[in-house]
């Protein structure tokens, strides 16, 4: 069936060090994902997204890596800073559907 | 501001009533989604509009009901309320049929 799992419920970095957060989907037929950030008492953000027909994209202090073959995706954030204390959801979608199925999520805390 | 505009951001109402929730979409977006996000269940799709038509359905219940109307604005309806139906509800636009939603800061409802 769909889903999109983490691999860690938490993940507690100091400040300055690289961040990765994980996300593992099984379906196979997926072709576009999205990291998205949520702050408390906030809706979620749009970080970065990548087609499947990428390998990697790069943002602002962000990467996204897709691995296809083992259907893994990751979200790298670097000189993490307490701003970016949050949970992040990876969501994915098909090819023509408007739906994206979230993980679900992985909080983030970025320790001064 | 993301520029999604949800109403009200926080309801309490008592089991078995009916409550309305409000979105207007981001200026210049003709999709609205509707996600339910609570602790054990995580971000789950409802429902899609474009453009006033119903595109997709996710896990909505049938005392759930969505419309969006001319100007663009959705309501979301949710009827004979349960307990568990306490939740953050959001609201997401986008622009034509692509995937890069934009969330509101989402409606906290407690059904007691």
């Amino acid at each position: 069936g769909e889903s999109v799992g983490l691999h860690l419920p938490t993940l507690s970095v100091q400040e300055g060090d690289n961040s990765i957060i994980n996300c593992a989907y099984s379906n196979s037929a997926s072709d576009y994902f999205i990291w998205y950030k949520q702050e408390s008492g906030k809706g979620p953000q749009f970080i970065i997204d990548i087609r499947s027909n990428m390998d990697k994209r790069q943002g602002q202090r962000v990467t996204v890596l897709l691995n296809k073959t083992v259907k893994h995706l990751s979200l790298q954030i670097a000189a993490t800073q307490p701003g970016d204390s949050a949970v992040y959801f990876c969501a994915e979608s098909q090819g023509g559907s408007e739906k994206l199925v979230f993980g679900k999520g992985t909080k983030l805390t970025v320790n001064p | 501001d993301s520029g999604v505009t949800q109403t009200p951001k926080h309801l309490i109402t008592a089991t078995g009533q009916r409550v309305t929730l409000r979105c207007s979409p981001r200026s210049g977006d003709l999709s609205v989604y509707w996600y339910q996000q609570s602790l054990d269940q995580g971000l789950q799709f409802l429902i899609h509009y474009y453009n006033g038509e119903e595109r997709a359905k996710g896990n909505i219940l049938e005392r759930f009901s969505a419309q969006q109307f001319p100007d663009l604005h959705s309501e979301l309806n949710l009827s004979s309320l349960e307990l568990g139906d306490s939740a953050l509800y959001f609201c997401a636009s986008g622009y034509q049929m692509d995937y890069g939603y934009t969330f509101g800061s989402g409606t906290r409802l407690t059904v007691v």
